[in-house]
């Protein structure tokens, strides 16, 4: 059983536009939804996290949209730009344990 | 500063050899974390620990142990390696909960791996 459900798998946006990339999660026990954000060769690393007492995050030009309700959270990345060409991963966990589940990944291209 | 290191970089094995990847951490955090990531199937949670002394399974255990040496070190084996083990695996560790609040999680570099 997925419990972190990831979509699209790839996208490719024009530079300058929104790069829109979707989760949707089963346990309503998660707390925390934070996105990785990988280059080729390299570790994840945290872009962004939300947890589900607020609707959105914004930092930068990367916010993070959560719907409670719905069990489903998106990242958005504002005038996308092609150093953001990243493999990107949402992520769900609780406090109650220290597991942390991936999504699938998406493999973002930003065209110049 | 370090961070996550993780040793080898690379390694080929043949079928049935056993072999492990060790990791060490230096920022004190109480998480550690083994993933393997395969093509379209992302970052899959093999093993975690949330303290010295404890492990626990993830969602694809099977085929692998692990050992928490200490507060730095947490360690993953392959005690007969398959060609389906051809992966590149992460470590990685965070805060911790305890009672806190989730935090970041640090990845290392990650290990290739073939299996043959």
């Amino acid at each position: 059983q997925q419990q972190v459900k990831q979509s699209p798998q790839s996208l490719i946006v024009q530079k300058g536009g929104i790069s829109i990339i979707n989760c949707a999660y089963e346990n309503t026990a998660f707390d925390y939804f934070p996105w990785y954000q990988q280059f080729p060769g390299k570790g994840p690393a945290l872009l962004i996290a939300i947890r589900p007492d607020v609707s959105e995050k914004k930092e930068g030009r990367f916010t993070i949209s959560f719907n409670k309700s719905a069990k489903q959270f998106s990242l958005h990345i504002m005038d996308s730009q092609p150093g953001d060409s990243a493999t990107y991963f949402c992520a769900a966990s609780m406090d109650r344990d220290d597991k942390i589940i991936f999504g699938k990944g998406t493999r973002l291209h930003i065209l110049p | 500063n370090a961070g996550v290191t993780q040793t080898p970089k690379f390694q080929v094995l043949k079928t049935g050899q056993s072999m492990t990847l060790q990791c060490a951490q230096d920022m004190n955090h109480n998480s550690m974390y083994w993933y393997r990531q395969d093509p379209g199937m992302g970052l899959r949670l093999i093993y975690y620990s949330a303290s010295e002394g404890t492990t626990d399974k993830g969602e694809v255990p099977n085929g692998y142990n692990v050992s928490r040496l200490n507060k730095r070190e947490f360690s993953l084996r392959l005690e007969s390696a398959a060609p389906s083990q051809t992966s590149v695996y992460f470590c990685a560790s965070s805060e911790g909960v305890g009672g806190a609040k989730n935090t970041e999680a640090f990845f290392g570099q990650g290990t290739r791996l073939t299996v043959v």
